[in-house]
């Protein structure tokens, strides 16, 4: 699976937009594009994933590039309890078995008052 | 439907006991999924199976862990002789068959090694 780099850390301010960054500039085309959390001690927890399309739930918007090597995923209006660690993960699908997640490092948001 | 279901939330062991953990996929999920996460570390793929079946179980330690998907029942992640070492939260992740498809995790189980 390919690598993805985040920054480390990231501060916003509550009530405005959290918008973090990825690169994953080895993607293939069969590779999909993942968003987890994790809350502190918590099981990670699926925010959205996409191929190539921007995609849009009721946690956030995933805004993928043209050329599919960078992402970013907006949290529209952070709350406090969006602290969390923000997994980027690019993960394959082939012959219908779904791989495993490959976690990184990850970005620690904090949501300040 | 209920979520990703692991037990024990904490489990307590002595050195060289084993140590079992379970984990109940969600409803029409046949591909579970086992990382570990040390303290201050990010999480690890340990395992993937399917029931009955390894797929891949390239992250597991060489030696003392097993992991089974029975056709009944849930998924057991088996330490035997445990070590201080052992002592992390583990989780379960389960996925349903179709392709593109997101994993949902359990709560984990904390296991300390004392």
């Amino acid at each position: 699976d390919a690598k993805t780099t985040q920054p480390p850390s990231m501060d916003c301010a509550e009530g405005r937009a959290a918008n973090l960054p990825c690169n994953h500039s080895t993607i293939s085309g069969n590779e999909y594009v993942y968003w987890y959390r994790q809350i502190h001690s918590q099981g990670p927890q699926y925010i959205i994933h996409g191929l190539k399309n921007n995609e849009t739930n009721e946690m956030a918007s995933l805004i993928i590039t043209e050329d599919r090597k960078s992402s970013t995923l907006i949290l529209p209006h952070a709350t406090l309890r969006d602290t969390a660690v923000y997994y980027c993960i690019v993960r394959v699908f082939s012959s219908g078995s779904a791989r495993q997640l490959t976690f990184g490092s990850g970005t620690q948001l904090t949501v300040l008052p | 439907n209920a979520g990703v279901m692991q037990n024990p939330r904490h489990l307590v062991r002595r050195r060289g006991q084993e140590a079992r953990l379970r984990c109940s996929p969600m409803k029409g999920h046949s591909h579970v999924y086992w990382y570990r996460q040390l303290p201050e570390e990010g999480l690890k793929f340990m395992v993937y199976l399917q029931k009955e079946n390894i797929i891949d179980e390239s992250g597991m330690p060489k030696e003392r862990f097993s992991a089974e998907f029975p056709k009944e029942g849930p998924s057991i992640l088996r330490i035997q002789q445990v070590v201080r070492g052992d002592s992390a939260a583990y989780f379960c992740a389960s996925s349903p068959r179709t392709p593109n498809t997101e994993a949902f995790f359990g709560q984990g189980t904390r296991l300390t090694v004392v």
